[in-house]
């Protein structure tokens, strides 16, 4: 069964400084993609950043980057510059590509709550 | 603009009262799913279809319904709701193939009194 791991409820960052927000997953597919997502305080889902399991670079995206490390089974995300518009939380979420009933299905992580002081 | 529209947005109703949400989209995606967000529990998976007419359940599908008789449309029904399925519920759709990010609605905060 997949599983997400995020451990920190809540994190605080200085505007402008960088943040790392940890995600641990747990899968036997060796197929299967990795994602942020951001939810601000109004509630929608906002799609930041993908990583899929057999790319050999950390994606990237803007201020956005993953440090995946497969063998730890770690996806971490790291923003930089961070912004008072980063405030909001970030959910880790995982697709296995190996079909059957769990096709298409997102597995999620707690969410970390991120607070960004000025 | 490419869209996942789910209506209401807020909702307050009352034990065993009959009640859908609706979700539309407008990408011509395959693949549509219901998910519920309850604190420290993340997102769990209700309900999923990956074409017109095929429909499956997710992870906590106890207490709904949905069906999918047009490709764009995939409503949740909830036939007689109790106050554990006060939640935030996420409609979700993504093209069948690929690990594709998938687009979601704007939320629809429930609360079953």
């Amino acid at each position: 069964a997949q599983k997400i791991t995020q451990t920190q409820p809540g994190m605080f960052v200085q505007e402008k400084e960088a943040v790392t927000l940890d995600c641990t997953y747990d899968t036997s597919d060796p197929s299967y993609g990795l994602f942020w997502y951001k939810q601000p305080s109004s509630g929608e889902m906002i799609f930041l950043i993908y990583q899929g399991s057999y790319d050999q670079q950390n994606a990237t995206e803007g201020r956005y980057s993953l440090n995946f490390q497969k063998a730890r089974k770690s996806a971490n995300l790291v923003i930089s510059a961070s912004q008072l518009g980063d405030s909001a939380m970030y959910f880790c979420a995982m697709r296995d590509m190996g079909g059957g009933t769990s096709y298409g299905k997102l597995t999620f992580g707690q969410g970390t709550i991120l607070t960004v002081h000025p | 603009e490419a869209q996942v529209t789910q209506n209401p947005r807020y909702l307050i109703t009352v034990t065993g009262k009959k009640l859908t949400v609706t979700c539309s989209q407008n990408m011509n995606h395959e693949y549509m799913s219901w998910y519920r967000q309850d604190p420290g529990l993340g997102l769990r998976q209700i309900y999923y279809s990956m074409n017109v007419e095929v429909t499956d359940k997710g992870d906590v599908p106890e207490g709904y319904k949905v069906s999918r008789k047009e490709k764009r449309n995939f409503p949740l029904i909830l036939e007689s709701p109790s106050p554990n399925q006060t939640s935030l519920y996420f409609c979700a759709s993504k093209t069948g193939s690929g690990n594709t990010e998938a687009f979601f609605g704007q939320g629809t905060r429930l609360t079953v009194v």
